[in-house]
C-alpha cells in the first residue's frame, strides 16, 4: 500500500508527558500537512510543509507543539507537556503541488487520549 | 466569520435518491481551491471531488458532482443514485492564499444517513 501512513495509531499517555507522532506521505509528495481533529468537529490545520521547510503554523498551535520534516519526506509532531486538552485525532495529509491545484490524501490518524 | 459554512448538521436521503449536500463560504482571495471529503465511520477521510476558482465547468466525479456558484459562494456537492455505503459525514474544505503561506479550512461537517 503506498498511501499515507501513520504511526502509531492510538496513544494514551498521562498529562504532563511528551508524545511525538510520525507520518510517512505518499512517495514524492512535496507538501505534508498536519490536522487536528475533535469529536464531532471538521479537521483543524496545524501547520504544513513544502519539501523539509514549514511554510505555515495555525496561530492556534502552541509552543508545546513542534513539527519537523528533516529529509522532505517523513514528518514528526511532537506534543510537550501534553494536556488534556490535547486528546483529538492527529490526522496527516500530503500532496503533489504544482502551483496548480492541489488533492490532499489523508492518513489514518493517530487517536490521542491524554488522561 | 467562519470561512466555511455547512448548514446542515444532517441530512437523510432514500437510497437510489440524489441528495444535495450545502456549503457556502468566505474569501477574498481571487484564487483558491474547494474540496468535499467523505470520512466514514471508520475515520480515514476520503477525498471525493475538487473545483479550482477559475475553473468555468462544474467539477464531477463519478456519481459526485460539484454546483459552483461563484458569485453566491457556494459549493455544493451533489451525489447522485445514493447507495447505503455513502453514509458518512462529508466535509467542505476551501484552500486559500498565495503559493506559501496557503490556508486549508473544512467546514464542521454534514452527517448523511442514506436508508433502505
Amino acid at each position: 500500500d503506498t498511501g499515507v501512513s501513520q504511526d502509531p495509531r492510538h496513544k494514551i499517555t498521562k498529562r504532563g508527558q511528551n508524545v511525538t507522532f510520525r507520518c510517512d506521505p505518499i512517495s514524492e509528495h512535496n507538501r505534508l500537512y498536519w490536522y487536528r481533529q475533535t469529536l464531532g468537529q471538521g479537521p483543524e490545520f496545524l501547520t504544513y510543509f513544502q519539501n523539509e521547510a514549514q511554510l505555515e503554523k495555525s496561530r492556534l498551535l502552541s509552543d508545546r507543539f513542534s513539527a519537523e520534516r528533516p529529509k522532505g519526506s517523513f514528518s514528526t509532531l511532537e506534543i510537550q507537556r501534553t494536556e488534556q486538552g490535547d486528546s483529538a485525532m492527529y490526522l496527516c495529509a500530503s500532496s503533489h503541488y504544482t502551483g496548480m491545484g492541489e488533492t490532499q490524501y489523508f492518513g489514518p490518524g493517530t487517536r490521542l487520549l491524554v488522561l | 466569520a467562519q470561512k466555511i459554512t455547512q448548514t446542515q448538521p444532517g441530512m437523510f436521503v432514500q437510497e437510489k435518491e440524489a441528495v444535495t449536500l450545502d456549503c457556502t463560504y468566505d474569501t477574498s482571495d481571487q484564487s483558491y481551491g474547494l474540496f468535499w471529503y467523505k470520512q466514514p465511520s471508520s475515520g480515514e477521510m476520503i477525498f471525493l471531488i475538487y473545483q479550482g476558482s477559475y475553473d468555468e465547468q462544474n467539477a464531477t466525479e463519478g456519481r459526485y458532482s460539484l454546483n459552483f456558484q461563484k458569485a453566491r459562494k457556494s459549493a455544493n456537492l451533489v451525489i447522485s443514485a445514493s447507495q447505503l455505503g455513502d453514509s458518512a459525514m462529508y466535509f467542505c474544505a476551501m484552500r486559500e492564499g498565495k503559493n506559501y503561506g496557503q490556508n486549508f479550512v473544512f467546514g464542521p461537517g454534514t452527517r448523511l444517513s442514506v436508508l433502505p
